[in-house]
């Protein structure tokens, strides 16, 4: 069963900290790996996807990832309020179109 | 670029009735979509997936009967909830697909609410 995990949370930071999220996967060869931002009530919205070992920088946000700890993160710098959501993981299956989800950590920014 | 529409936003039906829910890629040509259901506080659960002129797929535990998908043309697919019982209300989202991509772009999902 190839399975991606993610802490629940809450992770509650403070407005302009930096907020780490983590993600594990299980099938090491995922070639793929995606961040999706959801707002409650919402669907989900791309933030960024990596494909490569290292960092991936967009803005505030930058995304990590390390094939041989089956480990990706997703950094967001100089948090705001307007980032309190859930974010998803998302890891490409190998040889097929799906996408495997996290169940999500949940941010809370407060002022 | 990479919008994705859903029609309708939200529906209110009687159980027993049937309800069809559009997925529509505006400004892409989508080989794959896929069909998604979430209940409040839970994460998505991945109901289907289906290619322009195929067969969907369904995921295990899905009953492909009672959830029909078509994927008639590159830009649109449709779930039809046959016979909806209120334990099939939830939030359904679609996401579509470009050819040889992974990346998924969502629409902004259907809330269904079966009385």
């Amino acid at each position: 069963q190839k399975e991606v995990e993610q802490n629940s949370g809450p992770l509650s930071v403070p407005e302009g900290a930096i907020a780490s999220l983590n993600c594990t996967y299980s099938d090491r060869v995922s070639q793929s790996f995606f961040w999706y931002r959801q707002y409650s009530g919402k669907s989900p919205e791309l933030i960024m996807s990596i494909y490569s070992n290292g960092d991936k920088e967009d803005g505030r946000f930058t995304a990590q990832l390390n094939k041989a700890s089956q480990y990706v993160s997703l950094l967001i710098r100089d948090s705001q309020p307007s980032d309190s959501a859930t974010y998803l993981c998302a890891v490409g299956s190998y040889n097929t179109d799906k996408l495997i989800f996290g169940t999500g950590t949940r941010l809370q920014v407060f002022p | 670029g990479a919008v994705v529409s859903q029609h309708p936003s939200w529906v209110i039906c009687k159980s027993g009735t049937s309800v069809k829910i559009e997925c529509r890629s505006l400004d892409f040509q989508a080989t794959t979509m896929f069909w998604y259901r979430q209940f409040p506080k839970q994460s998505l659960m991945l109901m289907a997936t289906s290619n322009e002129g195929s067969k969907a797929t369904y995921e295990q535990g899905v009953e492909k009967d009672k959830f029909l998908i078509n994927h008639a043309s590159l830009t649109l697919s449709t779930l039809t909830v046959t016979s909806a019982h209120p334990e099939d209300s939830s939030f359904y989202i679609c996401s579509a697909s470009q050819t040889n991509q992974e990346t998924q772009y969502f629409g902004p999902g259907t809330r269904l609410l079966v009385l």
